[in-house]
């Protein structure tokens, strides 16, 4: 069963931060929160992943709140070739050999 | 560099024919991975591989069978088509180790049995 609990769809405007929240509040203490995304239904793309500390690369920032139960995604600046269907996920299991679980996602859409 | 390649891309089977779906990656990784889509729902996961030689069940591994041939080759099995098994097939591979454990997905083979 699924982790993660996202909205269907959200709509943000392009240049503005796109923030996608998800709920994951059966969580455990070693289980890590990823984020994946999927456009025009190609192969999943990595964007972050994060267990306990704030994270940030060149995609994106993932915020994790101090209790876990809850984490949200930011884009700083949208285009439109972030359009895309956005998984929140939950690792299960070790370094060498886990799981992700996955739900349903959100659509994000990025309007000019 | 390819990255993960799936071979084939669609598959039209009738119901009962047997195929096997191709994967191979070309970034020493350990682990791979075979996962299945359904229309508006997220990854699901059928069979995976922690290192070669090794091979274990998902969530959904019923009706399928897999086949770590070697590092770089992960098979997937249908032994008798179901309609059921219409679906999208990701192939998807990874590094062990704390710091690197991001999945690297093929672009799907998009199976429909009729």
């Amino acid at each position: 069963d699924a982790k993660t609990t996202q909205p269907t769809s959200m709509d943000c405007a392009e240049g503005r931060a796109a923030n996608l929240p998800c709920n994951h509040s059966t969580i455990s203490g070693n289980e890590y929160v990823y984020w994946y995304r999927q456009i025009h239904s190609q192969g999943p793309q990595y964007i972050i992943h994060g267990l306990k500390n704030n994270e940030t690369n060149e995609m994106a920032s993932l915020i994790i709140t101090e209790d876990r139960k809850s984490s949200t995604l930011i884009l700083p600046h949208a285009t439109l070739r972030d359009t895309a269907v956005y998984y929140c996920i939950v690792r299960v299991g070790g370094d060498s050999n886990y799981q992700l679980i996955w739900g349903a996602g959100t659509k994000l859409i990025i309007k000019p | 560099n390819a990255g993960v390649t799936q071979t084939p891309k669609f598959q039209v089977l009738k119901t009962g024919q047997s195929m096997t779906l191709q994967c191979a990656q070309d970034m020493n990784h350990n682990s791979m991975y075979w996962y299945r889509q359904d229309p508006g729902m997220g990854l699901r996961l059928i069979y995976y591989s922690a290192s070669e030689g090794t091979t274990d069940k998902g969530e959904v591994p019923n009706g399928y069978n897999v086949s770590r041939l070697n590092k770089r080759e992960f098979s997937l099995r249908l032994e008798s088509a179901a309609p059921s098994q219409t679906s999208v097939y990701f192939c998807a591979s990874s590094t062990k180790g704390r710091r690197n454990t991001e999945a690297f997905f093929g672009q799907g083979t998009r199976l429909t049995v009729v």
